[in-house]
C-alpha cells in the first residue's frame, strides 16, 4: 500500500497568512493526487486533482504542485471559510486508494 | 448537476450486514468517464476507501475489507450499493458514496460526494 503522510497535522494560522500543507507519498505516484477540504458535519469538497489542477468553482488562492513523492497545498491569502481539515489522496496505485491522516487549519 | 444521495441502514447489529445504496441523479451511471466509489469515515478519525466499481460491472475493494465488503451497480435505477457483512462496532462510521472521474481510463478524483449517512453498529 502506499502511505501518504501529511504535514503538519495540526495548522493554527490567521486570515491573510500564506499557509502550505505538505503529503509525502511512500512511493511515486507521478501527478495522481488530489486535495480535498473538510468542514464538520460535511462531505469533503475536491479542490485540486492531478497535483495542480484546480478543480472548476475553487478559488485562485488555492494551488497545488508537486509530482513524485512530495506535494504540497497552498493557500495564498487564508480566508475565514479556509478553517478547515485538507485531505490528500493518491490514485496512481490501488487497490487500496490511500488518504493523508488530515491536516486540521485552526484560527490563530 | 449530478447528486448523489446515501440511504439505509442507520443502525446495524454486530455481525449482521450492513446495506447501504446511493442514488445518482443529474447524469446516467453508465458513462464511460466515471466510476462509482464509496468511502467510510469512523468518528473524529481520517477517510477510508472502501472500493470502486465501473458500469461494466469490474471492482475494486480495500484488501483490508475484502473478504465482508461488495458493490454493485444497479443501471435499470441509477444507483450502486454497498454491503458489509458481519459488522462490529470498528464499523461504525459515516459512509460516503462518490463519483470518480477518468482520464483515459486512469482515476483522476471524487467529486462529487453525498452528504453521508451515519452508520452505527450497536446491539
Amino acid at each position: 500500500d502506499i502511505q501518504l503522510t501529511q504535514s503538519p497535522s495540526f495548522l493554527s494560522a490567521s486570515v491573510g497568512d500564506r499557509v502550505t500543507i505538505t503529503c509525502r507519498a511512500s512511493q511515486d505516484i507521478y501527478n495522481y493526487l488530489a486535495w480535498y477540504q473538510q468542514k464538520p458535519g460535511k462531505a469533503p469538497k475536491l479542490l485540486i486533482y492531478s497535483a495542480s489542477t484546480l478543480q472548476s468553482g475553487v478559488p485562485s488562492r488555492f494551488s497545488g504542485s508537486g509530482s513524485g513523492t512530495e506535494f504540497t497545498l497552498t493557500i495564498s491569502s487564508l480566508q475565514p471559510d479556509d478553517f478547515a481539515t485538507y485531505y490528500c489522496q493518491q490514485l496512481n496505485s490501488y487497490p487500496p486508494i490511500t488518504f493523508g491522516q488530515g491536516t486540521r487549519l485552526e484560527i490563530k | 448537476q449530478v447528486q448523489l444521495q446515501e440511504s439505509g441502514s442507520g443502525v446495524v447489529k454486530p455481525s449482521q450486514t450492513l446495506s447501504l445504496t446511493c442514488a445518482v441523479s443529474g447524469g446516467p451511471i453508465t458513462s464511460d468517464y466515471y466510476s462509482w466509489s464509496w468511502i467510510r469515515q469512523p468518528p473524529g478519525k481520517g477517510l477510508e476507501w472502501i472500493g470502486h466499481i465501473y458500469h461494466t460491472g469490474s471492482i475494486y475493494y480495500n484488501p483490508s475489507l475484502k473478504s465482508r465488503v461488495s458493490i454493485s451497480v444497479d443501471k435499470s435505477n441509477n444507483q450502486f450499493s454497498l454491503k458489509l457483512s458481519s459488522v462490529t462496532a470498528a464499523d461504525t462510521a459515516v459512509y460516503y458514496c462518490a463519483r470518480v472521474g477518468l482520464w483515459f481510463g486512469e482515476l483522476n478524483w471524487f467529486d462529487p460526494w453525498g452528504q453521508g449517512t451515519l452508520v452505527t453498529v450497536s446491539s
